[in-house]
């Protein structure tokens, strides 16, 4: 089982709130990523970080925003949600080869 | 981009028997290659990887064929059990190493029935 965590597990949010979704990881791996995945569909890669102060855009266009302040932990952050981000958010970490993945925030914004 | 694809969306199959799922991909340069196993409501779990100089690994009750001339990929589960039952995702990436970014195929849909 892999050491990563994402909270919250479950958000309702109404239309316009800014929300952060919190992702750490305690097996010091340099790479994190944020994908988002649609309900029986593929991950799409929103953003990635090679390391601390790192920060890099995905394939799939997103109006979020991360940072990467600290080794352990890569928030991302919806400064005004709308119901279009209704998805679920997938956090992964590795250091060389595999990915880990969170358990994933599902996100649903009225 | 490139893309990564599954010939399958669903597979069912019976207890005890063998499961195979295939995945092709078109990146020629793809040269790292994973399979993962996602249960409803969960994250995407890592089941076996594969690097591009070999064509073949086993796990434990899996297997990872790699065809790189034909640029296809299948993972081989034996004696398939329900707990087997998941969407399988198949992701390759252009830099071993490095850690760089999946890329995803579509998913199959794996259902064991009793």
């Amino acid at each position: 089982e892999a050491d990563i965590y994402q909270t919250p597990r479950y958000l309702v949010i109404g239309t316009g709130k800014k929300i952060t979704l919190e992702c750490s990881q305690t097996m010091g791996h340099d790479k994190m990523y944020w994908y988002q995945q649609d309900p029986g569909m593929e991950l799409h890669l929103i953003h990635y970080s090679y390391g601390v102060n790192s920060t890099e855009k995905g394939d799939l266009s997103s109006e979020s925003t991360v940072s990467r302040i600290r080794t352990e932990h890569f928030p991302l952050t919806l400064e005004s949600a709308r119901p279009s981000h209704t998805s679920q958010y997938l956090c992964a970490s590795s250091l060389a080869g595999g990915q880990f993945f969170g358990p994933g925030t599902r996100l649903t914004v009225l | 981009g490139e893309s990564v694809g599954l010939h399958l969306p669903t597979l069912s199959v019976q207890e005890g028997d063998n499961s195979i799922i295939n995945c092709a991909y078109s990146n020629s340069a793809s040269d790292y290659f994973i399979w993962y196993k996602q249960e409803s409501g969960k994250g995407p779990q890592f089941i076996i990887d594969i690097r591009s100089n070999m064509d073949k690994r086993q796990g434990q009750r899996v297997t990872v064929l790699l065809n790189k001339t034909v640029k296809h990929l299948s993972l081989q589960i034996a004696a398939t059990q329900p707990g087997d039952s998941a969407v399988y995702f198949c992701a390759e990436s252009g830099n071993s190493n490095s850690g760089y970014a999946l890329n995803f195929g579509k998913g199959t849909s794996l259902l064991v029935t009793p």
